[in-house]
């Protein structure tokens, strides 16, 4: 089936430093999502982004949390500055039109902040 | 706003039961309904979805059908194997402008040979 890409697949990164998760969607999909899963816990949805804007947002997604994908290119996470709470495996999805469509998920990029 | 609810925690069977995973949802307007899968290690996969009441979504065996009556979405499949062995979740998906794809905790099911 379609598949998404993120890199990296894991990273180690210090408390206060940036990080930045990529993913490469479906290339005809329009509507983009990140997820946050801790281990062992549920998905929780962050963040959806369409037509170069943030549809929604959680209570999860804080300030420190931006997105964007320029020009078309990579859909990114940036975490700026990162929390220890901000370790966790985090998904990248994406779907053809709305919410009422499949979504595609990456394999995750691990995330551990020490 | 709109929610999942799924059978908890882990459901444990050996290999040829009969699997059943409830999912209750509460939406406004009429969602489409999903079932993924997570196998350890990856990212959730797209199993299958129904849309309208009374259509059933099927799958490697599994099957659901969405009945707005009782707003379910129950997960089933007669004979299951090892290879099953993994996190299923439900998730519904609103058309009405609901832009966040909403998902339930998970059931993780454990196959024994």
């Amino acid at each position: 089936g379609p598949k998404v890409l993120q890199i990296p697949s894991h990273q180690i990164i210090d408390m206060g430093q940036m990080v930045t998760l990529n993913c490469d969607p479906v290339s005809n999909h329009l509507y983009f999502y990140w997820y946050k899963q801790i281990l062992g816990q549920q998905m929780e949805f962050l963040v959806n982004f369409y037509n170069g804007k943030v549809m929604e947002k959680s209570k999860l997604f804080k300030d420190q949390f931006s997105v964007e994908r320029p020009d078309g290119s990579y859909f990114t996470l940036k975490i700026q500055p990162t929390a220890l709470e901000d370790s966790a495996v985090y998904f990248c999805a994406s779907s053809l039109i709305s919410s009422g469509n499949t979504l595609y998920f990456g394999e995750g990029s691990r995330l551990i902040v020490v | 706003g709109d929610s999942v609810t799924q059978t908890e925690g882990q459901v444990a069977l050996s290999e040829e039961d009969f699997l059943t995973i409830h999912c209750n949802y509460s939406a406004s307007g009429y969602p489409a309904l999903f079932w993924y899968v997570q196998y350890p290690g990856e990212g959730p996969q797209f199993l299958f979805r129904a849309s309208r009441d009374k259509e059933k979504g099927s799958s490697r065996g599994f099957e659901a059908t969405y009945d707005k009556g009782t707003t379910s979405f129950h997960l089933r499949k007669a004979s299951v194997q090892e290879s099953d062995s993994a996190v299923y979740y439900c998730a519904l998906g609103s058309s009405g402008g609901n832009y966040k794809p909403t998902f339930g905790k998970g059931t993780s099911l454990v196959v024994h040979p």
